[in-house]
């Protein structure tokens, strides 16, 4: 166990669902990520929070939205999701000190499995 | 362009012998870092070998980095099967929070 959860595990949704993954962490930590892995791909960057507040948005889609309510826990709510957007969806929180940048080692959780219909 | 690829995509090995992967990367970088990744799971962190630091170990690890010439090198020495898993090298150039990660290799250790 690496400190950080994901639920739900596996979710199936249809195109006009709204659903929402979560995910905490154990650790203390004070900055978040959302990735989303696909297939034959590199693991892409979609959302960091850093304090709780965001600091990076790699121009996903408005039909993904992240929530970060306090430095345990994130979310990202889905909407009119796409069949292309059936991915492996990893949280990672890693130590940022204040006042700085700079990303050293990042602790994942075991991801969400989204397919969309 | 990606950041960091990672050489060979796949590898097939016997429990025992060692494995070697590569990482090459475009752009100079503050850090880079290696993960492991069981299939279907989260990414675990490895170790991290700053820009300024040539070797690092950390139990069968072994992780070189060549800033000269862009590239890194992960050692698994003695392969478990238990080692069997996709690898990732990630790199941080400085400035946000952003990692950038390779496709990775997926290793094999047949027993």
């Amino acid at each position: 166990e690496t400190g950080v959860t994901q639920t739900p595990r596996h979710l199936v949704m249809g195109m006009t669902n709204k659903k929402s993954l979560k995910c905490e962490q154990h650790l203390g930590h004070n900055a978040m990520y959302w990735y989303k892995q696909s297939a034959k791909k590199p693991l892409e960057l979609m959302f960091v929070y850093s304090l709780e507040e965001r600091v990076e948005n790699n121009s996903v889609p408005s039909r993904f939205s992240p929530e970060c309510p306090n430095s345990s826990h994130l979310f990202l709510h889905l909407h009119t999701l796409q069949p292309e957007d059936s991915a492996l969806y990893l949280c990672a929180s890693s130590r940022q000190r204040p006042g700085t940048t700079g990303v050293d080692e990042q602790f994942f959780g075991p991801g969400t499995r989204l397919t969309v219909l | 362009s990606q950041q960091g690829e990672e050489d060979p995509q796949a590898l097939s090995i016997q429990e025992g012998e060692n494995a070697t992967m590569n990482c090459s990367y475009k752009t100079s970088i503050n850090n880079l870092q290696w993960y492991r990744q069981n299939s279907g799971r989260g990414l675990v962190h490895l170790i991290l070998i700053r820009s300024n630091e040539r070797e690092k170990h950390s139990g069968r690890l072994r992780v070189t980095l060549d800033t000269s010439k862009k590239s890194s090198s992960l050692l698994i020495t003695a392969s478990r099967a238990a080692d069997t898993a996709s690898y990732f090298c990630a790199t941080y150039t400085g400035g946000g929070n952003k990692l950038t990660f390779g496709t990775g290799t997926q290793l094999k250790v047949e027993l």
